[in-house]
């Protein structure tokens, strides 16, 4: 099984300044990785799959890179609805698709 | 438009049986490539992916909670029923189904998502 590992756990910014987060697996991936974004009490919504690509309808502040086991969400001029949690997903080795711990974002 | 539906109880007992269902529409499970999977979330936790079952009804678990989930389909009715055996306190969560599509070898990511459903196990 695929071990994801997030970090930070919690990103404390301000509006506008620019969000990276990690996640590094515990095995090589490709690129086969998704990022997640969860509001409070709502479910998660795909933001980025296959590392880098952008799912519809997402801004294009928000942009994937990495290939292997090191992956990075970066979030350019955080906006105030992007104060959320984030959670990163492999499908390299299916089953089972694994999650990320989470990174939460909070406003500082 | 792909929406899902969970519906189910809110509290079970220890050592019952959950039974959720999953009702979608926007798209088929008779329709080669797609998938429903179940995810669930304790509070302020992770999420943890417990099962699928796809058009062809091959059926994957989650290998620590094999054991205790069943997962079916009713194609007619466009619904995915999971059930969970033996429920304890740790298994309190909110429930999510999911849809997911199979291209070239794959299972892809997890593109919708229900609202969820808060199950909570206390007696």
């Amino acid at each position: 099984e695929v071990v994801l590992t997030q970090s930070p756990a919690t990103l404390s910014l301000s509006p506008g300044e620019t969000a990276t987060l990690s996640c590094r697996a515990s095995q090589p991936i490709s690129n086969y990785l998704a990022w997640y974004q969860q509001k409070p009490g709502q479910a998660p919504r795909l933001l980025i799959y296959d590392a880098s690509n952008r799912a519809t309808g997402i801004p294009a502040r928000f942009s994937g890179s990495g290939s292997g086991t090191d992956f990075t969400l970066t979030i350019s001029s955080l906006e105030p609805e992007d104060f959320a949690v984030y959670f990163c997903q492999q499908r390299a080795n299916w089953p089972p698709p694994t999650f990320g711990g989470g990174t939460k974002v909070e406003i500082k | 438009q792909v929406t899902l539906r969970e519906s189910g109880p809110a509290l079970v007992k220890p050592t019952q049986t959950l039974t959720l269902t999953c009702t979608f529409s926007g798209f088929s499970l008779s329709t080669n490539g797609m998938s429903v999977s179940w995810i669930r979330q304790p509070p302020g936790k992770a999420l943890e992916w417990l099962a699928l079952i796809d058009w062809d009804d091959d059926k994957y678990y989650s290998t620590s909670l094999k054991t205790r989930l069943t997962i079916s389909k009713d194609t007619s009715k466009n619904q995915v029923v999971l059930k969970m055996t033996n429920m304890d306190p740790v298994d309190t969560a909110t429930y999510y189904c999911t849809r997911i599509t199979y291209n070239n070898g794959f299972y892809d990511y997890f593109d919708y998502w229900g609202q969820g459903n808060l199950v909570t196990v206390s007696s």
